[in-house]
């Protein structure tokens, strides 16, 4: 299947601080890549869709200039969380469709931001 | 909004028995339904999936069950091992949601030896 690749697996900032998350699909084009965040013993929260070449489509109550959102090639979605705080602390998870006729999604590793 | 309810949130079984979970969804256009296994700390694995042209997929131990009447699907686990304990979620394309995939809120399923 499909790999999806992201990095890093784990970071730890200071409160106020930006950190980079990176999605990359790395045997296919994804145009459309999907962030997620999943806070402890909870189920997968979609946050914004990224599109190549154009802007994220945000899901209500995600604020879009705290999440950053860049889909400046069909094989690269970042998100940044800008002034990070103790409680953007999640486990974000990006995914790629790899067919879109089908509907499956290709999940990467998974980032988990700690915020001090 | 729209949304995928899952039951039960945790099931316990006996290593060999069978488990199932089950998930309703509401919108009758909705056409593909994912189960994902979700290991502590990594990404979900996407186990099996059916789409709404049919009414059973099975894979091994694994199954689901498609009823589009009533818009419910099941994941059924036969003879089961330590190491299908994890987490499973299940999935809609919900037509109405951007034909984006809407997670159900999970089952931990812990299976004893």
């Amino acid at each position: 299947g499909a790999v999806v690749s992201q990095h890093p697996s784990w970071v730890i900032c200071k409160s106020g601080t930006s950190v980079k998350i990176e999605c990359r699909s790395l045997d296919f084009q994804a145009t459309t890549m999907f962030w997620y965040r999943q806070f402890p013993k909870q189920s997968l929260m979609l946050m914004a869709t990224s599109n190549e070449g154009s802007k994220a489509t945000y899901e209500q109550g995600v604020e879009k200039d705290k999440f950053l959102i860049n889909h400046a090639s069909l094989t690269l979605s970042t998100l940044t969380v800008t002034s990070a705080h103790p409680e953007d602390s999640s486990f974000y998870i990006c995914s790629a469709e790899g067919d879109s006729d089908t509907g499956e999604l290709f999940f990467g590793e998974g980032s988990r931001l700690t915020v001090l | 909004g729209e949304n995928v309810e899952q039951h039960p949130s945790t099931l316990s079984v006996q290593e060999g028995d069978s488990a199932v979970i089950k998930c309703t969804y509401s919108d009758s256009a909705s056409n593909y339904f994912p189960w994902y296994k979700q290991e502590l700390g990594k990404r979900p694995q996407l186990i099996i999936d059916i789409r709404s042209n049919v009414g059973e997929k099975k894979d091994q131990r694994i199954a689901v069950t498609l009823n589009k009447t009533a818009k419910h699907f099941s994941l059924h686990i036969t003879e089961t091992q330590p190491e299908d304990s994890a987490v499973y979620f299940c999935a809609a394309r919900i037509r109405e949601y951007g034909n984006k995939l809407v997670f159900g809120a999970g089952t931990i399923l812990r299976v004893k030896s």
